[in-house]
């Protein structure tokens, strides 16, 4: 596709549900980034991916969090048992090459967890 | 700790004006620095950057001024124009190959735009 596409939109998960989220990064791109952006805040980093290798995933805030991007294009993002400051828009982006090309983002996933 | 930091939460200026947006950081580890826009309901887009071997870095009506000393950069868009009126995130990370790999970035917490008629 022409740039990076998320799914769903949006999503309302029960508190305890787990949830994953999808990123199809634009095609050819070997960075994939996940970030977090809570309500009134920046994007805070999550995970980063080169390719299949996850070479940080220093920002993921607990272990019920977990990203994968088995054969190096698509990327899912997986909350297990969802809690309420969970909430938030979570946005996915590429880039090109590595080093500091501009990366391209999503539209983002709102979660909303009640 | 925000290492990235906006302080102006919202700025109004008149169409035709100049915006000038600011950003202050902490980590001297950061080399390069960019410019977000954001629309509702839509995710960034990258708008200029610059990394630290230059203080200025133009495109077309954008420009960004980087005092490395000070810790500070800011975002001029002149003329100001009402399709401009956004959230501005200022964005920070240290230069790729002192890490060998692409850089996260470190977000400031942003500046509404709203440029009036």
């Amino acid at each position: 596709g022409a740039g990076v596409s998320q799914s769903p939109r949006y999503k309302v998960a029960k508190r305890g549900q787990d949830v994953a989220l999808r990123c199809d990064p634009i095609s050819g791109h070997v960075s994939l980034f996940w970030y977090q952006q809570a309500l009134g805040q920046g994007p805070e980093f999550l995970t980063y991916f080169q390719n299949e290798a996850q070479l940080d995933k220093s920002g993921l805030p607990s272990d019920r969090f977990f990203a994968e991007r088995p054969e190096g294009s698509v990327s899912t993002l997986k909350i297990q048992r969802t809690q309420q400051e969970d909430s938030a828009v979570y946005l996915c982006a590429s880039s090109l090459m590595l080093g500091n090309t501009e990366a391209f983002f999503g539209q983002g996933t709102r979660l909303t967890v009640v | 700790d925000q290492q990235v930091k906006q302080n102006s939460p919202s700025l109004s200026v008149q169409e035709g004006r100049i915006s000038i947006l600011n950003c202050d950081y902490t980590n001297s580890m950061f080399d390069y620095f960019l410019w977000y826009k954001k629309y509702p309901a839509e995710g960034p887009t990258f708008l200029i950057s610059i990394s630290s071997i230059k203080d200025k870095n133009e495109d077309g009506r954008f420009t960004v001024f980087l005092n490395k000393s000070a810790k500070h950069l800011s975002l001029h868009i002149v003329p100001s124009q009402p399709g401009d009126s956004a959230v501005y995130f200022c964005a920070a990370s240290p230069l790729a190959y002192e890490t060998g790999t692409a850089s996260k970035l470190t977000f400031g917490t942003g500046t509404r735009l709203q440029v009036t008629l």
